[in-house]
């Protein structure tokens, strides 16, 4: 079945420092892929997303490239704020009746002053 | 706009009591809705979803039931809770009235189970 693999948390880094969160799939078909963040005590957001092979989604400052021939897609930042800490979590999904997601286990963020 | 609301937004529960956790969408017909949980230190597992009023997919055999009584509730329950019960509970909707991958989230009911 389809899956998805993220790096170990928690990551800690210092504010204006760069950020990697590595993603890796396994997938049967053509999936779309998505980042979403889950801040402390809150459900998750959609970050960003792409929809196919050399897509690159980005918001916030947050991006991400849909690379297929590594089923990857790293979360990067350039230059990460304390307000980023969070918990990440990377997810596949197909289209169909219902878009049920197929999340990683998530990877905690924690920036630093 | 569309939103999303869930609650209780904390419980308490003993072991062997029954449980019910209601969410709903604002907004919007016809969704497809969705009941995540999150364990503590885990990822998310999908439990069930729904295309449509009394339509249940379940995605994993389990303590829990779901219901959807009415187009854009849906309800999470059960008979009597096990401490592996514990965790936090997520309700999502997504349009079904055309093809989207995006599903957006509710803020989410915390059980504990002692």
């Amino acid at each position: 079945g389809d899956s998805v693999t993220q790096m170990e948390g928690p990551v800690t880094l210092s504010e204006e420092a760069f950020l990697t969160i590595n993603c890796t799939y396994t997938a049967t078909g053509y999936p779309s892929l998505f980042w979403y963040v889950q801040y402390p005590g809150e459900g998750l957001q959609l970050l960003l997303k792409a929809t196919k092979a050399d897509d690159k989604g980005s918001n916030k400052g947050f991006e991400a490239t849909y690379r297929k021939e590594t089923t990857s897609f790293h979360l990067e930042k350039g230059s990460v704020q304390v307000s980023d800490s969070a918990v990440y979590f990377c997810a596949l999904a197909y289209t169909g009746t219902a878009s049920k997601l197929t999340f990683g286990t998530g990877t905690r963020l924690q920036v630093t002053l | 706009s569309q939103t999303i609301h869930q609650w209780p937004a904390t419980l308490v529960q003993p072991v062997g009591s029954p449980l019910s956790l209601e969410c709903t969408v604002e907004g919007t017909s016809n969704p497809n809705l969705y009941w995540y949980r999150q364990a503590a230190g885990r990822g998310l597992q999908l439990l069930f979803y729904s295309v449509g009023i009394g339509q249940i997919s379940s995605e994993v055999p389990q303590n829990l039931s779901a219901s959807r009584p009415q187009d854009r509730q849906f309800i999470l329950s059960s008979k009597k809770l096990l401490l592996s019960d514990s965790g936090f509970y997520l309700c999502a909707w997504s349009p079904g009235d055309r093809v989207s991958y995006e599903q957006y989230f509710g803020p989410g009911t915390r059980l504990t189970v002692t």
